[in-house]
């Protein structure tokens, strides 16, 4: 069974440009989040999609980030302008459900590692 | 607002030897997560505990639950080298779903 799939693996921009990542969920999961994980922080959940629509987006600096998930599978995170301290790992996570009697395991992809200078 | 803290933050262990790392958190949650954290790789789900007084174990490491501490303990029984990481414990907010994670435990164990 293929992984949660990130790319770029890697991005350098400069303040004040744009940048967007791609995230591909494990097949059939309906659930997904993005995280953004400072060094030597854990991860904050940024956004989380269940399908197509947002669950919860309470933590997305909605004034630089967006996110969609379009027909419920790929999504992409973009930050329009980066400031200096959108250097972060940019997690994405897929799950099979959110509740229910499941453990909600969520899988992780290998993350996009952004560096603004 | 929920807060999940761990400690220690930093741990540098003997092979051989036995430790213990503590998630605290401040308030119910439903259900709360171990992952492991290789440098530079992403989380690997290591334990789902659901239930208060939940056990689960994996070779070396044991993790448990006891929802009226609010406390979570992830045991590591005679650390060998390949355990060295960081590991972080995570929690969902009651009646959300949101996940809160840890501050992470550096583990590094010395051969």
């Amino acid at each position: 069974e293929a992984g949660v799939a990130q790319s770029p693996r890697y991005k350098i921009i400069e303040k004040r440009q744009s940048v967007a990542f791609w995230c591909n969920p494990i097949s059939g999961h309906a659930t997904l989040y993005w995280y953004q994980q400072i060094l030597g922080q854990g991860p904050k959940l940024l956004i989380q999609f269940q399908n197509n629509g947002v669950v919860d987006d309470s933590q997305l600096p909605k004034d630089r980030f967006s996110a969609e998930r379009l027909k419920g599978v790929d999504s992409t995170l973009k930050i329009q302008p980066a400031k200096l301290e959108d250097s972060a790992v940019y997690l994405c996570a897929s799950s099979l459900e959110i509740f229910g009697n499941s453990y909600n395991e969520q899988f992780f992809g290998p993350g996009t590692r952004l560096t603004v200078l | 607002e929920l807060k999940v803290e761990q400690n220690p933050l930093f741990l540098s262990m003997q092979e051989g030897k036995n430790y213990t790392i503590y998630c605290n958190y401040s308030t119910t949650s439903d259900r709360l997560y171990w992952y492991r954290q290789d440098p530079g790789k992403s989380l690997e789900s290591l334990f789902v505990l659901l239930s208060n007084g939940a056990v689960k174990q994996e070779g070396r490491l044991m993790a448990s639950l006891d929802t009226k501490a609010r406390l979570s303990t992830l045991h590591i029984t005679a650390a060998v080298h390949d355990l060295s990481a960081t590991y972080f414990c995570a929690v969902i907010l009651s009646g959300t779903y949101k996940y809160i994670f840890g501050t992470g435990t550096r583990l590094k164990v010395l051969a």
